[in-house]
């Protein structure tokens, strides 16, 4: 069990690009999960998919953030014209299908920042 | 929405216990968990209890959860210094609200030799 990994571990980006992170879920997890992180605060649910649908959107995740999980397996999460607001850290946690579904195992993160 | 509270700071020497606070709002929290993050890290889960529980031990770790109060708190006996982190409580409402955990601002303990 190698635990969840995402991609690239930071990100320093000028405001206005584009940015995609990526996160490997723990293998045969099923439900895969998007934070965000602002400094000082507790993370704060983005979106939910369980295998390749997306079934929760927080109203944070604005029209310029896109996730898809196309293969029900790894995720992206892309930013587009990045603004300084968007700093923050982005985590990605996953959670089995069947035993303990309630238990979402976190990844390290991707640190995002906007300059 | 669902509202999770944490007090800010906590010192404690090593070898004391710690006790971690947090209240929450909504009643029909499912799971209530502990989640350890120390600095540039992600989330450590350190343990969870179910809402129809009042107490959990899982070594040095207590929970204990009053549902009538909404008051959730976590124990850790003989602090070590690696103890040292910040502590995140969070709820999960269920399947019907997405699987999301709702998180409090977290807790930063420092443990003093």
């Amino acid at each position: 069990d190698t635990g969840v990994s995402q991609n690239p571990r930071h990100k320093i980006t000028k405001r206005g690009q584009n940015v995609t992170f990526r996160c490997d879920p723990i293998s045969e997890h099923n439900r895969l999960y998007w934070y965000r992180q602002t400094l000082g605060q507790g993370p704060e649910f983005l979106t939910y998919f369980q295998n390749e649908a997306q079934l929760e959107k927080s109203r944070l995740l604005s029209d310029r953030f896109s996730a898809e999980r196309p293969k029900g397996s790894f995720s992206t999460l892309e930013i587009q014209r990045t603004e300084q607001g968007d700093s923050a850290m982005y985590l990605c946690a996953s959670s089995p299908r069947t035993g303990k579904p309630y238990e979402q195992y976190f990844g390290p993160g991707t640190r995002l920042t906007v300059t | 929405g669902e509202d999770v509270e944490q007090s800010l700071f906590l010192s404690v020497r090593e070898g004391d216990s710690s006790v971690i606070n947090c209240t929450y709002t909504d009643s029909s929290s499912t799971y209530l968990y502990w989640y350890k993050q120390e600095p540039g890290a992600g989330l450590q889960l350190l343990t969870y209890i179910f809402s129809n529980m009042d107490m959990k031990q899982d070594q040095r770790l207590t929970v204990l959860l009053n549902k009538k109060d909404k008051h959730l708190s976590l124990r850790i006996a003989d602090t070590q210094t690696g103890d040292s982190a910040i502590y995140f409580c969070a709820d999960h409402l269920g399947e019907a609200a997405g699987n999301k955990l709702t998180f409090g601002g977290g807790t930063r303990v420092l443990v003093k030799p």
